[in-house]
């Protein structure tokens, strides 16, 4: 299954409202659809599990939806802390893959 | 606390090989599948190999199918990717990450990684 994020970049200033777009090439299994955050030098971090489900940990500022081929990462204010590249992944289905990323970057 | 600690990568030539470690602490190892994911230079994220908890399943993105082999050691509490054959498309940062104890489960903790360099 191929992962298509968009945008590639978005540029945001602290405060605005930020929407991820992944697109699956395929149906995703029962909603297997995670994301992860990665900033520059650290491992990624997960965010997000099962569409909607937030991981330990992460802020109710975020927030995921969709299903079949088409999810989505919300923030619904950017801190500081949230610019960073920004992953979505499916497991439903072997091999897991990821998109290519989407970068999140100060205005 | 869940840590992960990679170990063994290296600058290695085209066609050699190379075994990475995974030493695992903070939970209990023998109940999770345990994945081996890379990351090019500035690129994005590839699931490269997974095993299950008792690794009677595994599984490989198929570009390493035939050449790396996964395994676990859990009286190490340990992950292992034995790669061979390895090409300079090869070339990543190789994380360890922990799984669930059901195939399909997120990585839900990732070690800091290894650097794997093939090259002449």
């Amino acid at each position: 299954i191929v992962l298509t994020q968009s945008p590639g970049t978005l540029s945001l200033s602290p405060g605005e409202r930020a929407t991820l777009s992944c697109r699956a090439s395929q149906g995703v299994t029962s909603g297997y659809v995670a994301w992860y955050q990665q900033k520059p030098g650290q491992a990624p971090r997960l965010l997000m599990f099962d569409v909607s489900t937030r991981a330990t940990g992460t802020p109710d500022r975020f927030s995921g939806s969709g299903s079949g081929t088409d999810f989505a990462l919300t923030i619904s204010r950017l801190e500081p802390e949230d610019f960073a590249v920004y992953f979505c992944q499916q497991y439903g289905a072997s091999p897991w893959t990821f998109g290519q990323g989407t970068k999140v970057e100060i205005k | 606390e869940v840590q992960l600690v990679e170990s063994g990568g290296d600058l290695v030539q085209p066609g050699g090989s190379l075994r990475l470690s995974c030493v695992a602490s903070g939970f209990t190892f023998d109940d999770y599948m345990m994945h081996w994911v890379r990351q090019s230079p500035g690129k994005g994220l590839e699931w490269v190999a997974g095993i299950s908890w008792n690794s009677g399943v595994t599984g490989y993105v198929d570009s390493v199918r035939g050449r790396f082999t996964i395994s676990r050691d859990s009286a190490k509490n340990s992950l292992f990717l034995q790669m061979n054959s390895l090409t300079p498309e090869d070339t990543a940062l190789y994380y360890c990450s922990k799984g669930g104890i059901a195939a399909r489960h997120p990585f839900d903790s990732w070690g800091q990684g290894t650097l794997v360099t093939v090259s002449s």
